[in-house]
């Protein structure tokens, strides 16, 4: 089945530094892929769907400079964090999609996201 | 997308089928109804989806109301490791496919 690899799991930084994450489909290649986070005991909340080789297009109220997206080949995106502070701290996951065909949009298929957390 | 309503929480005993409800009033004709469920601390894991036929497949099977207004999520034989939150969405073909999440169903498996 389709597979979505995140890297790294987990992360620890300072406070002022920036934290790539990336997010890959492994059997698949990928037009587009989203970016979501998670604070504790909510549900996901979308940030921003990223387009292969184009801009990003992020959520209202998701600020695109702190939060620069890449999306520079077909099984690759990476979110990054800039300039984190304690309140980024979250859990990050991403997610892909073969694309439309078939029944409808072929499902997403989602990382095992990236804890986050900023000292 | 339309947007869904699902019970806070559910028990289930061990061995026995869990059947999770979903209100979707609002669905338009061309979307589907996705189901997912999340583990502590890993991604959401797809389960199914349908658009009005039911559906089945090795995890589950998928019952939508004619009307298509409500669906319902049958785990035929729960196990602890069922044990998660289950979240149904409601997914168009615009908005470039992508997937907004309610609150879910909290899902607990008992022995």
């Amino acid at each position: 089945g389709a597979v979505v690899s995140q890297h790294p799991s987990w992360v620890i930084c300072k406070s002022g530094t920036s934290v790539k994450i990336e997010c890959r489909s492994l059997d698949f290649q990928a037009t587009t892929m989203f970016w979501y986070r998670q604070f504790p005991k909510q549900s996901l909340m979308l940030m921003a769907t990223s387009n292969e080789g184009s801009k990003a297009t992020y959520e209202q109220g998701v600020e695109k400079d702190k939060f620069l997206i890449n999306h520079a080949s077909l099984t690759l995106s990476t979110l990054t964090v800039t300039s984190a502070h304690p309140e980024d701290s979250s859990f990050y996951i991403c997610s892909a999609s073969r694309g439309s065909g078939g029944q409808g949009y072929s499902p997403l298929h989602f990382g095992n996201g990236t804890r986050l957390t900023v000292t | 997308d339309a947007k869904t309503t699902q019970p806070t929480s559910m028990d289930c005993a061990e061995g026995r089928a869990a059947n999770l409800p979903c209100n979707h009033s609002t669905i338009s004709g061309n979307e589907y109804v996705y189901w997912y469920r999340q583990i502590h601390s890993q991604g959401p894991q797809y389960i199914i989806h349908g658009l009005k036929n039911n559906e089945t497949n090795e995890m589950a099977s998928l019952i939508i109301t004619e009307d298509r207004k409500s669906s319902t999520l049958i785990l035929p034989h729960a196990t602890l490791r069922d044990t998660a939150v289950y979240y149904c969405i409601v997914r168009g073909l615009g908005n470039t496919g992508k997937l907004i999440f309610g609150q879910g169903t909290t899902l607990q498996v008992k022995p």
